[in-house]
C-alpha cells in the first residue's frame, strides 16, 4: 500500500525562523502532491500543491519537488506563531481521485 | 471556498449500537471523502464516492457503509460501533480528480 512518509516529526522554530518539512512518497506512480495545514481542534486546509519539478512560492511559503525521489518538502520562512499547527502531506496518483496523507509534522513556533 | 458541513459535530455511542455520520456540501463537487483522523495515522481513506449513487471503498473500509443518495450528502454509516472506532471523522469533498479536497468541521465519536 503507497506510504508517505513525513519528517520530522515535530519541530520547534523560534518566531521570525525558517522551519523545512519534508514528505517521501514510496508510490512510484505518485505525480502530485499537496500540503494541508490543520491548526489543533481545526480541519485540515489545502496550503499549497505542486506537480512539476521545481519549486513553487507563495509568500512565506515555499514547495520543493524532486520527482525522480518523490520527495517535496515545505519550507516557511519568517515563521510566526500563527504557523504552529499540523502540517499534512498528501499524494495521488495520475487520474484518480484517491489521495494518500502522511502522518504529519507538528510545527511550534515560540514567540 | 467549499462549504462542507457535517452532523452531529459529537457523539457518543454504545458497542453494537448503530451510528450514522451525515455530511452535506453545497458547491456542487462531484467527489465526496470519508476520513478517520487517529494520532500517529495521520488521515485515512475509509469510503469515497464519485457521484450521487455511487460508493467506493477507501484503505480502511471494514466496519463502514457508506451512503450518496445525492450531489450533496454523503453518509457514513456503522451497523455495529466498536471502541476501535473512536475517533474524529472527517468529510471532504473535491471538484474531480487531483483537485484540493475542502474538508467539514469533523465529528468526534466516542465508543463506549
Amino acid at each position: 500500500q503507497q506510504k508517505v512518509q513525513q519528517s520530522p516529526e515535530s519541530l520547534i522554530v523560534p518566531e521570525g525562523g525558517m522551519a523545512s518539512l519534508n514528505c517521501t512518497s514510496s508510490d512510484r506512480n505518485v505525480d502530485y502532491f499537496w500540503w494541508y495545514r490543520q491548526h489543533s481542534g481545526k480541519s485540515p486546509k489545502m496550503l499549497m500543491s505542486i506537480f512539476s519539478n521545481g519549486e513553487k512560492e507563495e509568500g512565506r511559503f515555499t514547495v520543493h519537488l524532486n520527482k525522480a525521489s518523490l520527495h517535496t518538502s515545505l519550507h516557511i520562512r519568517d515563521s510566526q506563531p500563527s504557523d504552529s499547527a499540523l502540517y499534512l502531506c498528501a499524494a495521488s496518483r495520475p487520474n484518480t481521485n484517491k489521495v494518500v496523507f502522511g502522518t504529519g509534522t507538528r510545527l511550534q513556533v515560540l514567540p | 471556498e467549499a462549504a462542507v458541513t457535517q452532523s452531529p459535530r459529537n457523539k457518543v455511542a454504545v458497542t453494537g449500537g448503530k451510528v450514522t455520520l451525515s455530511c452535506n456540501q453545497t458547491n456542487n463537487h462531484n467527489n465526496m471523502y470519508w476520513y478517520r483522523q487517529d494520532t500517529g495515522h495521520g488521515l485515512r481513506l475509509i469510503h469515497y464516492s464519485y457521484g450521487a449513487g455511487s460508493t467506493e471503498k477507501g484503505d480502511i473500509p471494514d466496519g463502514y457503509k457508506a451512503s450518496r443518495p445525492s450531489q450533496e450528502n454523503f453518509s457514513l454509516i456503522l451497523e455495529l460501533a466498536t471502541p476501535s472506532q473512536t475517533s474524529v471523522y472527517f468529510c471532504a469533498s473535491g471538484l474531480g480528480n487531483q483537485d484540493t479536497q475542502y474538508f467539514g468541521p469533523g465529528t468526534r465519536l466516542l465508543v463506549l
